[in-house]
């Protein structure tokens, strides 16, 4: 099977910069995307296509994906931005859907 | 409006059956991807299944040959069909549109709130 791997934690002041990771074998390869769930709700698509934003996605947030590595970046952090964030990646090997393990943003 | 509402979870016995179901409205189930995703309390989003637009179903291994997904076109309604239920089947189950653009671009657009499932004696 195919494995994403993200930190379990990441932690930003108000107004600086975040990064989050997600890493799999060639995953430059493929197309990742982005989900933030907050407490309680449902997960949102931040991010398709490595870095493409969704209609109402903060211009804040934008991503890259090279050799092994996606990142998820969120500029100016601000306490909204707290929550999960997952990597999404299509497997063809497996037709599998598969998530990174999640990463907390707390936002200090 | 454009949404997804799931319905179906309860609390029931290990080895127990379920159906959980997902009304779309704005848009038709039978013309897109379709997929149910869970989460466990406390845990990360584990895909566990997909119907094609053209029918075909595809299942996690942690659920093939327990869980089925179908569709009713008259209804615009997803389904998940859950049998020989387990404690490690107990999660928030969601359905979402998945797009799929070109070969191996596969992003979900479209979520429910979730149905919770919960496995126990």
């Amino acid at each position: 099977s195919y494995d994403l791997t993200q930190p379990p934690s990441v932690s930003v002041f108000p107004g600086q910069t975040a990064s989050i990771t997600c890493s799999g074998q060639t995953l430059g390869e493929k197309f990742v995307s982005w989900y933030q769930q907050r407490p309680g709700q449902s997960p949102v698509m931040v991010l398709y296509q490595d870095n493409k934003r969704p209609s109402g996605i903060p211009e804040r947030f934008s991503g890259s994906n090279s050799g092994n590595t996606a990142t998820l970046t969120i500029s100016e952090t601000q306490g909204m931005d707290e929550a999960d964030y997952y990597c999404q990646a299509w497997d063809s090997s497996t037709a599998a859907l598969v998530f990174g393990g999640g990463t907390k943003l707390t936002v200090l | 409006e454009v949404q997804l509402v799931e319905s179906g979870g309860d609390l029931i016995q290990p080895g127990g059956a379920l159906r959980l179901s997902c009304a779309a409205s704005g848009f038709t189930v039978n013309s897109n991807y379709m997929t149910w995703v869970r989460q466990a309390p406390g845990k990360g989003l584990e895909w566990i299944s997909i119907i094609y637009s053209g029918g075909a179903p595809y299942y996690a291994d942690s659920v093939k040959g327990r869980f089925s997904i179908s569709r009713d076109t008259s209804l615009n309604t997803l389904y998940l069909q859950m049998a020989g239920l387990r404690a490690e089947d107990t999660a928030v189950y969601y359905c979402a549109r998945v797009i799929r653009s070109g070969q191996s671009n596969w992003y979900f657009d479209l979520w429910g709130r979730g149905t919770l499932v919960t496995v126990s004696p």
